[in-house]
């Protein structure tokens, strides 16, 4: 099982709906991450929270917004979506920052935007 | 260029056989290197790092070529439960950023 939580498992919504993705990590991590991932493409970084800071905003639309309430918690705040922002969002944790360490990855909250 | 690429494969093989993946990158000072796995559907999972020596753990091997820069993974006696999708990643040293490959999908056959 994976020590990152993320929920919902699954989301349908419409294009005018707000909604918000939670996950969760116990590990004592001190960054924290969101990608995104289309099917047979490869996880896209979307955002890294470092020290629960961001430090990382990889030039993804505002109809996005992520919070990091504490150093346990990331959240993605979703808003007006589109079709196309439909996909697998994963959620991951690493010990002390970005760059050259391992992830550990939640199982995802797979997202269907109609 | 892309930072890392892979060849998407599909790679089918048979139980018992041995079968390996290349992974080129484009930055020549990045330092860190990883194969994760993805089944369908699911999480990619760290499957081992690859250090400069090479190394091993149990029936995979990772290798490390700085000169021509690539990464290799290296599958001996291949198990059914070894289908997967096989992820290349790199780090992009000054972008606090890890690049992930296409991946690799290898299907191993009864």
């Amino acid at each position: 099982d994976t020590e990152v939580t993320q929920t919902p498992k699954h989301l349908v919504m419409g294009m005018t709906n707000k909604k918000s993705l939670k996950c969760e990590q116990h590990m004592g991590h001190r960054a924290m991450y969101w990608y995104k991932q289309k099917a047979k493409k490869p996880p896209e970084l979307m955002f890294v929270y470092s020290y629960e800071k961001l430090s990382i905003n990889e030039s993804v639309p505002s109809r996005f917004s992520p919070e990091c309430p504490n150093s346990s918690l990331l959240n993605l705040h979703l808003h007006a979506l589109q079709p196309e922002d439909s996909a697998l969002y994963l959620c991951a944790s690493s010990q002390q920052g970005p760059s050259n360490e391992k992830l550990f990855f939640g199982s995802g909250t797979q997202l269907s935007v109609l | 260029r892309k930072e890392v690429e892979q060849d998407p494969g599909p790679f089918n093989v048979p139980e018992g056989a041995t079968v390996a993946f290349n992974c080129t990158y484009s930055n020549s000072a990045s330092q860190s290197f990883f194969w994760y796995r993805q089944d369908c559907r699911k999480e990619p999972k760290l499957l081992m790092s690859v250090y400069s020596s090479g190394n091993e753990d149990g029936r995979f091997t990772a290798q490390l070529n700085r000169a021509s820069q690539y990464i290799s993974l290296l599958i001996r006696d291949s198990k059914l439960s070894d289908s997967a999708t096989y992820l290349c990643v790199v780090d992009q040293t000054g972008a606090n950023n890890l690049f992930f490959g296409t991946g690799t999908r290898l299907t191993v056959i009864p």
